[in-house]
């Protein structure tokens, strides 16, 4: 299964659009790429999830070019309740059953 | 969000003794995993299930083992708690290996 690079850690401003970067350079041809958020003292929860192109939902947007090797979850106008852990995945179709997750990305939203 | 709950939510126990912790889930996903997560770090995948009496191993496996005798119960057992293994867990569910996964509240776990 790819793996997954992406920063450890960001610091944005109530307002700012962020985008994290992931690289997977790996990617098979059934992966998906899936981002999950992580609250502090909470487990993490499904953001969104793309094979190409772009994908958007009424909490952010998945960006993938067209060789797969990155994707970029950008976060419209972040607010203070959108610091959290960003973890990006590359989920297999083809049932690949482990769903192990990387370090993520520590986002900080400052006032 | 999908039926998944964690037992005990908080537990202190002794080093040496047996521990066991439940996840237990009522949307009838086949598969289940346990995680434990350790301050300013991710998740680390323990064991998974991918079926009733069907598991596997994850990244940090030694020290803990699991069952699953039934689709909505996955069970993991400390067979002797050691300071080490203080740790938040995590269990989660899917429906697919494509499908999001759902996670539980967490299980507070302090060995002393």
């Amino acid at each position: 299964l790819a793996k997954t690079t992406q920063p450890i850690s960001m610091d944005s401003y109530e307002g700012q659009e962020v985008n994290i970067t992931c690289s997977h350079n790996n990617i098979a041809t059934n992966d998906y790429i899936t981002w999950y958020q992580q609250f502090p003292s909470q487990g993490p929860r499904f953001i969104i999830q793309g094979y190409k192109t772009k994908v958007t939902n009424e909490v952010a947007s998945l960006f993938i070019p067209a060789d797969r090797k990155s994707s970029t979850l950008s976060l419209p106008r972040v607010s203070l309740s959108d610091t959290a852990v960003y973890y990006c995945l590359v989920t297999f179709s083809g049932g690949y059953n482990k769903l192990i997750f990387g370090a993520g990305t520590r986002l900080a939203v400052h006032p | 969000d999908a039926g998944i709950t964690q037992s005990p939510r908080h537990k202190v126990t002794e080093t040496g003794t047996p521990v066991t912790l439940r996840c237990h889930q009522t949307e009838n996903h086949r598969y289940m995993y346990w995680y434990r997560q350790d301050p300013g770090h991710g998740l680390r995948l323990i064991h998974y299930s991918y079926g009733v009496k069907d598991t596997d191993k994850g990244e940090v496996s030694d020290g803990y083992s699991v069952s699953r005798s039934k689709t909505e119960d996955f069970l993991l057992t400390l067979e002797s708690a050691t300071s080490s293994q203080t740790s938040v867990y995590f269990c989660a569910s899917r429906f697919g290996t494509d499908t999001e996964a759902f996670f539980g509240q967490g299980t507070r776990l302090t060995v002393v």
